[in-house]
C-alpha cells in the first residue's frame, strides 16, 4: 500500500465553524508532513512530524492545530479560519526527514472558508 | 529564505515536441532536489530525487540533470505525449525542510 489518504476530499466552512483534516498512511512512514497550497503558488510547508513529535512549524497561525495520534495518522484541526485561508491541503509522508527520500502524496483537501 | 524558481510557468507544446524546463535555487545548504509530477484531481508523485552535483537520472522518455554549484536541475521529456501533460514540480530538500518551487504546467495536444 502505497498510498496517503486524505478526508475529505472538499470542505466548505464558515469562519465560526471547527473542522477537521484527516491524513493516514500505511507504509510505517516516519515523518508526516501538511502543506498549504494557493491556485498557481508552490506548495507552503506548514508543519512536520518526526516520529509523532512536531519538529517543524513553519509560523503558522494558531487557527492550524496539527495533531498525531499514532505513526499512521495526521490530523489538522481548524478553528477560526479566515477566507484567506481557503486552499488545497496536502498531506505528503516520508521514511524520514532525509533528503534522498521521496515524499508520497495524498490528492489534498480542497478548502473553501466563506 | 529558501527560493526555489521554475521556467517556464507553463508551456504547450504538440505530440512528439521534446521539451525542457528549468529549476533555480540556492546552492548553498544543498541536500538533495526532488522531482515530482502531479496530474490534476490525482496526487503528486515523485519522478528523481537528485543529490550529487552532476547527477543524470532517467526514467522512459523523461529525464533530469543537476548542477548544485551554479544552482540549477533541469527536466527533458523526448516525444512528448498528451499523458505528460501535468504540473512538474520541483523541490530543494535544505535541513529538515522540502520547499517547492510553483511548478510547470505542461500541457500537450495531440
Amino acid at each position: 500500500d502505497t498510498e496517503v489518504t486524505q478526508t475529505p476530499k472538499h470542505l466548505v466552512m464558515g469562519m465560526t465553524n471547527k473542522k477537521s483534516l484527516k491524513c493516514e498512511q500505511h507504509m510505517g512512514h516516519r515523518a508526516m508532513y501538511w502543506y498549504k497550497q494557493k491556485a498557481k503558488k508552490p506548495p507552503e510547508l506548514m508543519f512536520v512530524y518526526s516520529y509523532e513529535k512536531l519538529s517543524i512549524n513553519e509560523s503558522v497561525p494558531s487557527r492550524f492545530s496539527p495533531e498525531c495520534p499514532n505513526s499512521s495518522l495526521l490530523n489538522l484541526h481548524l478553528h477560526a479560519l479566515q477566507p484567506e485561508d481557503s486552499a488545497l491541503y496536502l498531506c505528503a509522508s516520508g521514511q524520514g526527514m532525509g533528503g534522498d527520500e521521496k515524499l508520497f502524496f495524498g490528492s489534498g483537501t480542497q478548502l473553501s472558508v466563506l | 529564505i529558501l527560493n526555489v524558481e521554475q521556467s517556464p510557468q507553463s508551456l504547450h507544446v504538440q505530440e512528439g515536441d521534446s521539451t525542457n524546463f528549468t529549476c533555480s535555487f540556492p546552492s548553498s545548504n544543498f541536500y538533495a532536489l526532488h522531482w515530482y509530477r502531479w496530474e490534476t484531481a490525482k496526487s503528486p508523485e515523485a519522478l528523481f530525487v537528485m543529490t550529487l552535483n552532476g547527477d543524470e537520472k532517467k526514467k522512459g522518455r523523461i529525464s533530469a540533470t543537476l548542477n548544485t554549484k551554479e544552482g540549477y536541475s533541469y527536466l527533458y521529456i523526448k516525444g512528448s505525449q498528451p499523458e505528460d501533460s501535468a504540473t512538474y514540480l520541483c523541490a530543494l530538500v535544505s535541513g529538515f525542510k522540502t520547499i517547492f518551487g510553483a511548478g510547470t504546467r505542461l500541457f500537450v495536444k495531440a
